[in-house]
Order: C-alpha cells, then structure tokens, then sequence
C-alpha cells in the first residue's frame, strides 16, 4: 500500500534552514512526489515536484530558498533563510495507477 | 493566469447533498485531470477523486465511492463535486486542483461545507 510519512512537526529559528522528511511505503522508493506548503488559514500552495535522483521543478514563484533532494525512499524539502513567513504546514504527495495520497503533514514553527 | 475558483461557504443539514463548483480560467480546460481533496478542520489533506477534463472520466477514493460524483461541463470550463448523504463528519474544506501529470499546481481557495443539524 502507497503511504507517505512526515514528522508531524519540526522547529528552526528565524534566518536558520531546516530539512523536512517524507518517507516513502516499502516498495515504492523510485516514485517521485510533490511538496505543498499551507500557511495558517489558508489553502495549499504547490512548491515543487520532486523526482528520486533528486531533480526537482518548482512551481511559479517559488523562492530559490526551497529546495529538494532525494535519498532511497526518503524525499526532502529543505528551506533556508528561514523567514516568518515560511511557519506553515508542509505536506508531501505522490501517486499510483489513478490514485493520490497525501502524508500526514508536518508542522513548521520558525522561533 | 490560471485560476480556479470555487463557491461560497455551504451549511447543511445531515442527509442532505451538497454541490460545489470549480470554474477554471487562464488555460485550456479540457487539457487537464482536476482533483478534489477535502480537508476537515485539524485535519491532513485527504484526496477523494479526479475528472479528466477532456473525456469526462472520473475515479473516486476507495472511501468515497457510491457518495461522491465529480462532473463536468466543458462550456462553463467548471467542474462540480457532489456529496450525498451528508454526515457530521464530512464537515470539511473542499479543494479542487490541476494536476500536471503528477503534482497539482493549481488550487482553488477552498469552499467550507458545514454540516449540522
């Protein structure tokens, strides 16, 4: 079964970078996912599409400070500068055969 | 730019349906899968199915299947999600997005559906 897993929440000060972690089910280490950032009260924001040798496109205006990297079945959004901003929900996303999935989320505070 | 934009906020009592709509704009609708996800409050995002744009063909979550329908009419670039027999449960942000062969780029601001008696 295609699951995704996030750490439901994760902490970083202002101007530092953190690394986030969406891990893949067995099985299905080779598919690519998505990132969407949901800031407070509002609807998601596509940031990027994530392959598993680590390319990435991002959507339309996406800072630079975002980035993505692979490893095995684990996928990768790391954002630097950290900015006020940027205190969100980040969830990861992927799909099969007809079928999406989300993870979990995980919960940004930037201190 | 490409936009969708959902329908207002809907309150409804349980056993009812409800309808919501998403109208496209700034691409060629029929180019394009739209997907629903529904978010209830605290929640994760939760996908419940898709329409191809093009053909009309749709694919529903194993959860919501026989009490959700996705359609679509090309001439208004809309596409609709219907619930019925609304439960407690189902109160919850509804999203439509665009997929792009994978990802969904684009989404709608969210139509909140409250159902209670």
């Amino acid at each position: 079964q295609l699951v995704l897993t996030q750490s439901p929440s994760a902490s970083a000060s202002l101007g530092a970078s953190v690394k986030l972690t969406c891990t893949l089910s067995s099985g299905h280490s080779s598919y690519a996912i998505a990132w969407h950032q949901q800031q407070p009260e509002k609807g998601p924001r596509y940031l990027m599409r994530l392959s598993s040798d680590g390319s990435h496109r991002k959507g339309d205006g996406i800072p630079d400070r975002f980035s993505g990297s692979s490893s095995g079945a684990e996928r990768y959004l790391t954002i630097s500068s950290l900015q006020s901003e940027d205190e969100a929900d980040y969830y990861c996303q992927t799909w099969d055969t007809g079928t999406w999935v989300f993870g979990g989320g995980t919960k940004l505070t930037v201190l | 730019q490409v936009l969708l934009v959902q329908s207002g906020a809907e309150v409804k009592k349980p056993g009812a349906s409800v309808k919501v709509s998403c109208k496209t704009s700034g691409y060629t609708f029929g180019t394009n899968t739209l997907h629903w996800v529904r978010q209830a409050p605290g929640q994760r995002l939760e996908w419940m199915g898709w329409i191809s744009a093009g053909d009309g063909n749709t694919k529903y979550s194993q959860k919501f299947q026989g009490r959700v329908t996705i359609t679509r009419d090309t001439s208004a670039s809309t596409a609709y999600m219907e619930v019925s027999s609304l439960r407690s449960e189902d109160t919850a942000v509804y999203y439509c997005a665009r997929e792009v062969g994978g990802p969904f780029d684009i989404w709608g601001q969210g139509t909140m559906v409250t159902v209670s008696s």
